[in-house]
């Protein structure tokens, strides 16, 4: 059964830095591309940021380019972001899922979700 | 304002059939690129639900379907039951847009 599991959640100041873990398990994870997804509190989903299967390539949204990074270990099977100079706008559930890197994009499986929350 | 238009609310009562319309543009759906759906029940991270237009994921009942015609797709349940009441999202690929992963808004299905 293939599941993800978010760890990482918290409360942040402006300005400030976090790191979200998603640990899987159920499937050869170095076979697949990982993805960030999240949703603001009452809101709809946005896409944050990919890595793929070997790690070498990222994406990420403009609205966190230079502020996130996202990794992975394989041999943890574990996906990662870290989270910098963090506002208001990126308080929200984040969801790691496991996806393509090539089209078509859709995420087939989700993490149970973790909340940041940025607030001074 | 999402890149895809879904209705931000549908309703039906048991029994009956209900459909989600997402509208794109020519840049996403209308270019042929795939569209995908998903289910967000209350408190629950999202489940795809529809992928490539019309493919249910193994375990989805065949009472949720997919289409896509032009620029726009739709979701279409039958049978309503009273454990469809949820959020429902597409998402697709934008190839005008820097952030090319797009999904729409949502909509909330009311089951009466």
């Amino acid at each position: 059964e293939v599941q993800l599991v978010e760890s990482g959640e918290g409360l942040v100041q402006p300005g400030g830095s976090l790191r979200l873990s998603c640990a899987a398990s159920g499937f050869t994870f170095s076979s697949y591309a990982m993805h960030w997804v999240r949703q603001a509190p009452g809101k709809g989903l946005e896409y944050v940021s990919a890595i793929s299967s070997n790690g070498g390539s990222t994406y990420y949204a403009d609205s966190v380019k230079g502020r996130f990074t996202i990794s992975r270990d394989n041999s943890k099977n574990t996906l990662y972001l870290q989270m910098g100079s963090l506002r208001a706008e990126d308080m929200a559930v984040y969801y790691c899922a496991r996806g393509n890197w090539n089209r078509p994009y859709y995420f087939d499986y989700w993490g149970q979700g973790t909340l940041v929350t940025v607030s001074s | 304002q999402s890149v895809l238009t879904q209705p931000p609310s549908v309703s039906g009562a048991p029994g009956q059939r209900v459909t989600i319309s997402c509208t794109g543009s020519s840049s996403n759906i209308g270019a042929g690129y795939d569209v995908h759906w998903y289910q967000q029940l209350p408190g629950t991270a999202p489940k795809l639900l529809i992928y490539g237009n019309s493919n249910r994921p193994s375990g989805v009942p065949d009472r949720f379907s997919g289409s896509k015609s032009g620029t726009s797709a739709s979701l279409a349940i039958t049978g309503l039951q009273a454990e469809d009441e949820a959020d429902y999202y597409c998402q697709s690929y934008d190839s005008s847009l820097s952030d090319n992963v797009v999904f729409g808004g949502g909509t909330k299905l009311t089951v009466l």
